[in-house]
């Protein structure tokens, strides 16, 4: 079936390392992205890349790394300097051109111990 | 800039009843675009519609219906004869006038439970 998997589903992490989020799709998108969801708020976009080797910042990038070496993979790691990483991570791919809608991966929950 | 308020944060209602979900959005584009996605206890955000602003027919699906209305910059969702299946988190989200999905800004969206 196609879709976006990302993995872990929960992942736990000691304050002060740095840790990657996987999200691969195979729906042929060009377009991927990384969104954080807090409790009882929207969603707000880290990073989107639109094609391979080649990502752009989103509204809160900062302490957030990613990598787009191949069409299916968009890994986002969460750096130590990320100073509140618990939260929901949602990663997205959509075709990239107007008047698309994006589809969604089941999320990774990060906790900071 | 643009914005999307979505007021009501929590609703209950009981199985069979209508429910509607309100959603409105701020933006200079004269061309933008407007979804809703549901998401379910499991996670994922589950596409529901898109609608761009020059058609403001209003959409029925099934027992889901929407009203926009550019007048009053909202676009609200209604789900009749609600299920317990319908219970998630629901959100409206805007995007501008490239209608590519990295431009898209989310409301914080409505928890809606469904009792039986």
């Amino acid at each position: 079936d196609g879709g976006i998997t990302q993995s872990p589903k929960y992942l736990f992490r000691k304050e002060g390392q740095n840790v990657t989020l996987s999200c691969e799709q195979n729906l042929n998108h060009d377009a991927m992205y990384w969104y954080r969801q807090d409790p009882g708020q929207g969603l707000r976009l880290i990073y989107y890349s639109q094609i391979v080797n080649d990502f752009q910042k989103g509204d809160i990038a900062e302490g957030y790394s990613v990598s787009r070496e191949k069409k299916e993979s968009f890994p986002l790691t969460v750096t130590s300097a990320q100073k509140n990483p618990t939260a929901f991570y949602l990663c997205a791919s959509s075709l990239d051109r107007a008047n698309t809608e994006a589809f969604f991966g089941q999320g990774t929950r990060l906790t900071v111990v | 800039a643009q914005k999307v308020t979505q007021a009501q944060t929590e609703i209950s209602v009981v199985e069979k009843e209508d429910v509607t979900l309100d959603c409105v959005y701020e933006t200079r584009d004269t061309t933008y675009y407007l979804f809703w996605y549901k998401q379910p206890p499991s996670g994922e955000l589950v596409f529901l519609i898109r609608r761009n602003s020059f058609d403001e027919q209003n959409e029925i699906s099934g027992r889901y219906s929407w009203n926009f209305q550019k007048s009053t910059s909202s676009f609200n969702f209604t789900i009749t004869a609600s299920q317990v299946v319908d219970s998630a988190v629901y959100f409206c989200a805007l995007g501008d006038s490239s209608g590519s999905a990295r431009q898209l800004t989310f409301g914080s969206g409505t928890q809606l439970t469904v009792l039986p």
